[in-house]
């Protein structure tokens, strides 16, 4: 079944310490995008990528960092620089070239910094 | 820079009624989409509908409706017969091209639809 995984389902990690999320795509698509989600907040992207090894930051990626060496897959690496790291992620993927409208999301990762 | 308002944080319906989200958006461009999600306790987001904004008639997809109204840059959300299932938090969305033709999703801060049996 094609689809986007991201794992683990549930982070821990110490303050302080990096941590890589991951997020995979069988669907062929092109375009790949984080998504941090808060209480109250909505869905905030975080970086996107439309190509391999080419991406740009959206609205708060200060603390974050991506690469995207394979059209699959799109790591999201949250480092010690991130000052309030502790929400849920969610990355999401979309066929470009086209008119395609629609982002097709993955389950999540909640990560918990202590 | 798009905004989008939801300014409903909660809802709440009775079975088999109907209930209608709000949302409003400020853009300058005069082509675009707008999206409604679903958020159920899974956390999965689910595109609900969507809207073209070149396109004057209102979608529909089976119980669940939208008025638009791209001059009040209004786009509200008519779920029909409310179902149990319906409970969840909805976004609404708007597309814009953020350079390159990425299509950046802007959100709103989502409305919690609780479902009363």
């Amino acid at each position: 079944d094609g689809g986007i995984t991201q794992s683990p389902k549930y982070l821990f990690r110490k303050e302080g310490q990096n941590v890589t999320l991951s997020c995979e795509q069988n669907l062929n698509h092109d375009a790949m995008y984080w998504y941090r989600q808060d209480p109250g907040q909505g869905l905030r992207l975080i970086y996107y990528s439309q190509i391999v090894n080419d991406f740009q930051k959206g609205d708060i990626a200060e603390g974050y960092s991506v690469s995207r060496e394979k059209k699959e897959s799109f790591p999201l690496t949250v480092t010690s620089a991130q000052k309030n790291p502790t929400a849920f992620y969610l990355c999401a993927s979309r066929l470009a070239g086209t008119d395609s409208y629609e982002q097709y999301f993955g389950p999540g990762t909640r990560l918990t910094v202590t | 820079a798009q905004t989008v308002t939801q300014s409903q944080p909660e809802m709440s319906v009775q079975e088999a009624e109907t209930v209608t989200l709000s949302c409003t958006y400020d853009t300058s461009e005069s082509d675009y989409y707008l999206f409604w999600y679903k958020q159920p306790p899974s956390r999965q987001m689910i595109l609900v509908i969507r809207q073209e904004a070149y396109k004057q008639q209102n979608a529909t997809e089976n119980r669940f409706s939208v008025n638009f109204q791209k001059a009040a840059k209004s786009f509200s959300l008519k779920i029909s017969d409310s179902q149990l299932g319906d409970a969840a938090m909805y976004f609404c969305a708007y597309r814009s091209e953020g350079g390159a033709g990425s299509y950046q999703l802007t959100f709103g801060k989502g409305t919690k639809l609780s479902v009363i049996p």
